[in-house]
């Protein structure tokens, strides 16, 4: 069963845009919640993540929005570049040695 | 972050012969390592759990005794498809945790 649902499946915006993807969760127990950026033939790479005690982070361009009580969470990337194009993946999981639950990624094309 | 160094990158193999993967966390002690796969275009889908010292934790519907997991040490994790076929051809990818996940930067496998 999917435990995390990503939206939209592609995107694509103007150099200088900001692409937001969206995540929603089911499992209210899951405490941390990560986004990956991912170029082809390449592993994921860790972007920023979020913990439930904050509704908002950021890291240079990007900012993480998160809703406790609507059980979503969303990547805002300020001032996109075509570099930025990539896949990026939600996911969510616990505090600690366990493995994460992936969303099904968002291709992100950034046009000049 | 952690450093998660993973090989080979890249590896063809002949369909029924075995081919290992190796996962090193390259700056700290790894107690458990996770092995994912990922299809052409989809997300990211846990195989197994790799644990130092004892046996690995399978996913559903993940053949025990094709993918064979050894956790021999605290940094290295290794995954062998044995008798591979053209259907396991598939990109591979390990990961750790320490506070964060980290990837490594994956194995694209090609049974020919």
């Amino acid at each position: 069963q999917q435990q995390v649902k990503q939206s939209p499946q592609s995107l694509i915006v103007q150099k200088g845009g900001i692409p937001i993807i969206n995540c929603a969760y089911e499992n209210t127990a899951f405490d941390y919640f990560p986004w990956y950026q991912q170029f082809p033939g390449k592993g994921p790479a860790l972007l920023i993540a979020i913990r439930p005690d904050v509704s908002e982070k950021k890291e240079g361009r990007f900012t993480i929005s998160f809703n406790k009580s609507a059980k979503q969470f969303s990547l805002h990337i300020m001032d996109s570049q075509p570099g930025d194009s990539a896949t990026y993946f939600c996911a969510a999981g616990y505090s600690g040695n366990t493995p994460l639950v992936f969303g099904k990624g968002t291709r992100l094309s950034v046009i000049a | 972050g952690a450093v998660v160094s993973q090989h080979p990158s890249r590896v063809i193999c002949k369909s029924g012969t075995s081919v290992k993967i190796e996962c090193r966390s390259l700056d700290f002690q790894a107690t458990t390592m996770f092995w994912y796969r990922q299809f052409p275009k989809q997300s990211l889908m846990l195989m197994a759990t790799s644990n130092e010292g004892s046996k690995a934790t399978y996913e559903q519907g993940v053949e025990k005794d094709k993918f064979l997991i050894n956790h021999a040490s605290l940094t290295l994790s290794t995954l062998t498809v044995t008798s591979a076929h053209p259907e396991d051809s598939s990109f591979y990818i390990c990961a750790t945790v320490n506070t964060e996940a980290f990837f490594g930067q994956g194995t694209r496998l090609t049974v020919v």
